[in-house]
């Protein structure tokens, strides 16, 4: 079981908002920035927001992050086909000393 | 060009060894931290170590600690992954990462991956 919690599954059509959800406690995302990786099939993970809200060179600006509290989000606007992939936060753990991951979104476009 | 390429996986018996390598090239890798990251087969993203700047800046996840051994050698730009007592549970695609230099837990390069696999 993840220390950050995410909803396994997200869906949208093309050209439709989706967002994702990452619920953690005070000791991880309620004390530290909150990070979204994409991983793609079959590939390796990709940076796709860091220190909540900022886009990494090269990341489109439908790609959103924001958080709140102890809770973060992933917002993807104009939905694409290419958007299908497993979505994951992750963000410093200050008890365990270490990042941690949330247990990944696996988003399909419809 | 900026690139982790891995290496040295394979099928061990449990109770074996195995040592990765990940090879840096591209970028000036004494100034990162360098992690290493596993998914286990259908599963998400597992944090398994990290070392910084300095060599006695190493942290490890409880699922590995006192079994693996993180270390980098900055002069050949590798980073390395000494994995004893192996369970069939260690068995995943472990990806080397590159950590942002100012922003902690954003791993910003990725490498390939090389899988691992525990069985008798």
């Amino acid at each position: 079981q993840s220390v950050l919690t995410q909803p396994p599954s997200a869906s949208g059509t093309p050209g439709q908002r989706v967002t994702i959800s990452c619920s953690g406690s005070s000791s991880n995302i309620g004390g530290n920035t909150v990070n979204w990786f994409q991983q793609l099939p079959g590939t390796a993970p990709k940076l796709l927001i860091y220190s909540n809200d900022l886009r990494p060179s090269g990341v489109p600006d439908r790609f959103s992050g924001s958080k709140s509290g102890t809770s973060a989000s992933l917002a993807i606007s104009g939905l694409q086909s290419e958007d299908e992939a497993d979505y994951y936060c992750a963000t410093w753990d200050d008890s365990l000393n270490g990042p941690v991951f949330g247990g990944g979104t696996k988003l399909t476009v419809l | 060009q900026v690139q982790l390429v891995e290496s040295g996986g394979g099928v061990v018996q449990p109770g074996r060894s195995l040592r990765l390598s990940c090879a840096a090239s591209g970028f000036p890798f004494s100034g990162y931290g360098m992690h290493w990251v596993r998914q286990a087969p259908g599963k998400g993203l597992e944090w398994v170590g990290g070392v910084w700047d300095a060599e006695n800046d190493i942290y490890y996840a409880d699922s590995v600690k006192g079994r693996f051994t993180i270390s980098r050698d900055n002069s050949k730009n590798t980073l390395y992954f000494q994995m004893n007592s192996l369970r069939a549970e260690d068995t995943a695609v472990y990806y080397c990462a590159r950590e942002r230099y100012d922003v902690p837990g954003a791993f910003d390069l990725w490498g390939q991956g090389t899988m691992v696999t525990v069985s008798s």
